[in-house]
C-alpha cells in the first residue's frame, strides 16, 4: 500500500508562514489533496489537485507537489488556522485506494 | 446546498451492533458514490471503503471486512454503516464523505468535497 508521511507537528508565530510537508514515493506523479480539521469538526477541503483552492478558502492557502514531497503553505498565519491538516491521494493501484497522511497539528504560537 | 447529515452518537456494549445513517440532500444521491472514513480518538483519518449508489455494490478496505456492512436506501437518499460484534477498538468517529472526481491532463483523481458531521460510536461495558 502507498504511504504518506507527515510531521506530527508544526509551530508558527502569527503572521508568519507555515509549511506542512507530505512525503510519498514519487508523490509528484499523483494528485495531492489537503484537509483542515478543527477539534470536534469534520475535515474541510482546503487544497485539491496539488494547488487549487475550493471557493471560500483564503488565498493564504497554497500547495505544491514535486518529486517525493507535497507541501501545504499557509501564509500570514492566523490564530484560526490552528488545526490538524491531512494530505490525501487516490491511487487506483494501491489498496486502500484512498490514502491519508497521518496528520500534522499546526500550532499558532 | 449539499448536506450530509448523520445520525447521533451511540453508546454500545461489546458484542452489540450499531447502524449509522448518512442522509444526503442538495444533489442527486445516485450521481455520487458514498464513502466511509473512521477516526479513532486522537488518531488520523482512515478510509473504510465505499458503496456504489447506483448498484449498491460495496467495496471494503483492508481491515474492514466481515463485521462492517455498507448499505443504502435510495428512496430516502440515505447510506448506512452497520458494525456488528462491536469491540472496544471500534470506538471512533465515523464520517460519511462524498467523493468528487477531478480530471486534468489525462489523469484523474478523487477527493472528498463534502463530509457528514460525524457520528461518535463508543463501545464500553
Amino acid at each position: 500500500s502507498y504511504v504518506l508521511t507527515q510531521p506530527p507537528s508544526v509551530s508558527v508565530a502569527p503572521g508568519k508562514t507555515a509549511r506542512i510537508t507530505c512525503g510519498g514515493n514519487n508523490i509528484g506523479s499523483k494528485s495531492v489533496h489537503w484537509y483542515q480539521q478543527k477539534p470536534g469538526q469534520a475535515p474541510v477541503l482546503v487544497i485539491y489537485y496539488d494547488s487549487d483552492r475550493p471557493s471560500g478558502i483564503p488565498e493564504r492557502f497554497s500547495g505544491s507537489n514535486s518529486g517525493n514531497t507535497a507541501t501545504l503553505t499557509i501564509s500570514r498565519v492566523e490564530a484560526g488556522d490552528e488545526a490538524d491538516y491531512y494530505c490525501q491521494v487516490w491511487d487506483s493501484s494501491s489498496d486502500p485506494n484512498w490514502v491519508f497522511g497521518g496528520g500534522t497539528k499546526l500550532t499558532v504560537l | 446546498q449539499v448536506q450530509l447529515v448523520q445520525s447521533g452518537s451511540e453508546l454500545k456494549k461489546p458484542g452489540a451492533s450499531v447502524k449509522v445513517s448518512c442522509k444526503a440532500s442538495g444533489y442527486t444521491f445516485t450521481s455520487y458514490a458514498m464513502n466511509w472514513v473512521r477516526q479513532a480518538p486522537g488518531q488520523g483519518l482512515e478510509w473504510m471503503g465505499w458503496i456504489n449508489t447506483n448498484t449498491g455494490n460495496p467495496t471494503y478496505a483492508q481491515g474492514f471486512t466481515g463485521r462492517f456492512v455498507f448499505s443504502l436506501d435510495t428512496s430516502v437518499s440515505t447510506a448506512y454503516l452497520q458494525i456488528s460484534s462491536l469491540k472496544a477498538e471500534d470506538t471512533a468517529v465515523y464520517y460519511c464523505a462524498r467523493p468528487h472526481r477531478y480530471c486534468s491532463g489525462g489523469s484523474c483523481s478523487y477527493y472528498f468535497d463534502y463530509w457528514g458531521q460525524g457520528t461518535l460510536v463508543t463501545v464500553s461495558s
